[in-house]
């Protein structure tokens, strides 16, 4: 079946402006995560949904940031004021969570967006 | 949340076994040990996790030392298409973001 699909694949933007990264989760996956890398950097965590649970917004790195997810599927991930540091790949991934047991699926990642900020 | 040691860097004969370390020694006893990979321009690959027993599957191996402070990942017989950057990560089970990446082991296999 399809994996997680992420769009655009590579996004170059004007410093200030505000841009709009989109992430098509895996089928029935319950959980979707946003993660960044910056270049030769490991994954920063940024948000993460599950359900309708409220979404745990701890890694965003300021208010410029932001992410919603609509239907419990699709989700998009909000740069608004676009800086410079904002310049890395935004990754998108889904899990299906297994409820009544101790075991989680694992993460299944897109191949992520590109955002150059110049 | 329990951290992941790896080393920088490492290589590996084409055609041997590849064998990554992982420390973990601040490990709960509900933490998952999972193993990703990352070739360049690609978003991250699951290989394999575990609690505790050793685990095998169609990609590699994974040993859990018997206290589960530290773990390896095996690829038994190395291709050059697995030079990547290998990540180990420990999860807690029922979480939801503790999911933290640290910055993993390059692989290089060589000819």
């Amino acid at each position: 079946g399809a994996g997680v699909s992420q769009s655009p694949s590579n996004k170059v933007t004007e410093k200030g402006k505000d841009v709009e990264l989109r992430c098509d989760p895996i089928s029935g996956h319950t959980a979707l995560y946003w993660y960044r890398q910056s270049l030769g950097q490991g994954l920063e965590f940024l948000i993460y949904f599950q359900g309708n649970s409220a979404p745990d917004k701890s890694g965003l790195p300021s208010d410029r940031f932001s992410a919603e997810r609509t239907g419990g599927s699709v989700s998009t991930l909000t740069i608004q004021r676009t800086q410079q540091e904002d310049s890395a790949v935004y990754l998108c991934a889904s899990s299906l969570v297994v409820g009544g047991s101790s075991y989680n699926s694992p993460l299944h990642f897109g191949n992520g967006t590109r955002l150059t900020v110049t | 949340d329990a951290k992941t040691t790896q080393p920088p860097s490492m290589d590996c004969a084409e055609g041997r076994a590849a064998n990554l370390p992982c420390n973990h020694s601040t490990i709960s006893g509900n933490e998952y040990v999972y193993w990703y990979r990352q070739i360049h321009s690609q978003g991250p690959q699951y290989i394999i996790h575990g609690l505790k027993n050793n685990e095998t599957n169609e990609m590699a191996s994974l040993i859990i030392t018997e206290d589960r402070k530290s773990s390896t990942l095996i690829l038994p017989h190395a291709t050059l298409r697995d030079t990547a950057v290998y990540y180990c990560i420990v999860r807690v089970v029922g979480s939801g973001n503790q999911f933290y990446f640290g910055t993993g082991t390059s692989l290089t296999v060589i000819p």
